[in-house]
């Protein structure tokens, strides 16, 4: 079964800092990546793709991929009390596989 | 205005009940997904359709069933074989990869929370 392991627990960070957060995932043969964000309650919204070696930016969000070391991380600048929420990392072709998710607190 | 749209947002089933729960898009995507979320876990998949009137099962398909007589509609019915079936269920549909350069991506309707009475 494919697996994505997001393995980090909740992630406290200050208002306007930088969060950090990383996934791994065991099948190779992967071509797609998404995070998406889901507040408590409420379904997930994506919020970055990317299917290409190196980073893709998009406001204060920027995606990390790494195909040979079979990561893909997500860095949140500037974090903002809104964006305190459940972060879910996902990874296959079509047929997505999720990780558990990472908590993330920012604390004003 | 496009979207994802699943009802009803709560369901409460009695033990030994059949439940369906309705999920429509109107995104013209051709492929169409049911998840479960049981607290504090990631998206488990049940089952996925890529073009109607055809559907794989996905990692937990035991005790559900679904139909996909139209390219718009996929619903999910709950039957009395899912011992377990309190959980935020979760309807969602994309492109397929590779055919119009958004690879697939997923989006979600707003869920259905299913408790057993």
């Amino acid at each position: 079964q494919k697996e994505v392991e997001q393995n980090s627990g909740p992630l406290s960070v200050p208002e306007g800092a930088i969060a950090s957060l990383n996934c791994t995932y065991s099948d190779r043969g992967s071509q797609s990546f998404f995070w998406y964000r889901q507040y408590s309650g409420k379904s997930p919204e994506l919020i970055m793709s990317i299917y290409s070696n190196g980073d893709k930016e998009d406001g204060r969000f920027t995606a990390q991929l790494n195909k040979a070391s079979q990561y893909v991380s997500l860095l949140i600048r500037d974090s903002q009390p809104s964006d305190s929420a459940t972060y879910l990392c996902a990874v296959g072709n079509n047929r997505l596989a999720f990780g558990k998710g990472n908590q993330v607190v920012v604390i004003p | 205005d496009g979207g994802i749209t699943q009802s009803p947002k709560y369901l409460f089933r009695k033990e030994g009940q059949n439940v369906t729960l309705s999920c429509e898009q109107n995104l013209n995507h051709d492929a169409m997904y049911w998840y479960r979320q049981d607290p504090g876990q990631g998206l488990r998949l049940i089952y996925y359709s890529q073009i109607v009137n055809d559907f794989q099962k996905g990692d937990i398909a035991e005790g559900y069933s679904v139909s996909r007589e139209k390219k718009e509609s996929f619903p999910l019915t709950v039957t009395s074989a899912q011992k377990n079936p309190t959980a935020f269920y979760l309807c969602a549909s994309s492109t397929l990869a590779g055919t119009s350069g958004a690879e697939g991506t997923q989006y979600f309707g707003p869920g259905t929370r299913l408790t057993v009475l």
